[in-house]
């Protein structure tokens, strides 16, 4: 069983659509939770991490964690052609002070339609 | 300020070639990660540096991966001989130490491996 599981999708909405995203995980060591975006060809991109259980707001993009779930989502209200990418959830485990390994989910490949 | 580089972003070998793949990590970051992505998979995590140390390498898939960060600035990831099974994605990512428990990691581009 893997430690994070995310539909891989792939996800096609309308322009200015809300978009849900979700991931589940099975190790309750884990410390931080993150979204990343990838655009093709790229490395990802740190969107948002939050510690604990809640939701945590960045502009059109919310992050919410449930811990006692094991369960986070990535809302993006309004959605734009521009967010058109694939998004990874990812946890991490404490390797050092101050270094965290990451566990990656599979990756939602999401594309908004204009 | 520049980002992660890595170098090259694609290489395409025989198996049972040698490949070396480098990343050079934001100026002033101490920890250095590398990950990998194969086909279908997730991303997962090989090993991290501090500085010039290897501190973790539980994800290294056997020996022959070889990674090396000399002096704590860049690192090379050698792999010696190539399988196919190794083909993916390798990203490298860096991080500062800032004296707390979680510090952003940010990533290269990544380095595209097709052994053949």
């Amino acid at each position: 069983q893997k430690e994070v599981e995310q539909d891989p999708g792939p996800l096609s909405v309308p322009e200015g659509a809300i978009v849900s995203l979700n991931c589940t995980y099975s190790n309750s060591a884990f410390q931080y939770f993150m979204w990343y975006r990838q655009y093709s060809r790229k490395g990802p991109e740190l969107l948002m991490y939050t510690y604990s259980s809640g939701n945590k707001e960045d502009g059109r993009f919310t992050a919410q964690v449930d811990k006692s779930s094991k369960y986070i989502s990535l809302f993006i209200r309004d959605s734009q052609p521009s967010d058109s990418a694939t998004y990874l959830c990812a946890m991490s485990a404490l390797l050092y002070e101050g270094a965290q390994k990451l566990v990656f989910g599979q990756g939602t490949r999401l594309t908004i339609n204009p | 300020e520049a980002g992660v580089t890595q170098f090259p972003s694609h290489s395409v070998i025989e198996k049972g070639q040698t490949v070396t793949l480098r990343c050079d990590p934001i100026s002033g970051h101490d920890n250095l990660y590398w990950y990998r992505r194969v086909m279908g998979k997730e991303i997962k995590f090989l090993l991290h540096f501090v500085k010039e140390s290897k501190q973790d390498e539980s994800g290294m898939p056997n020996n022959r991966f070889l990674a090396e960060r000399t002096g704590g600035t860049y690192s090379t990831l050698k792999v010696q001989p190539a399988e196919l099974e190794d083909s993916g994605v390798y990203f490298c990512a860096s991080s500062q130490d800032l004296g707390v428990t979680y510090n952003e990691q940010f990533f290269g581009p990544g380095t595209r491996l097709t052994v053949l």
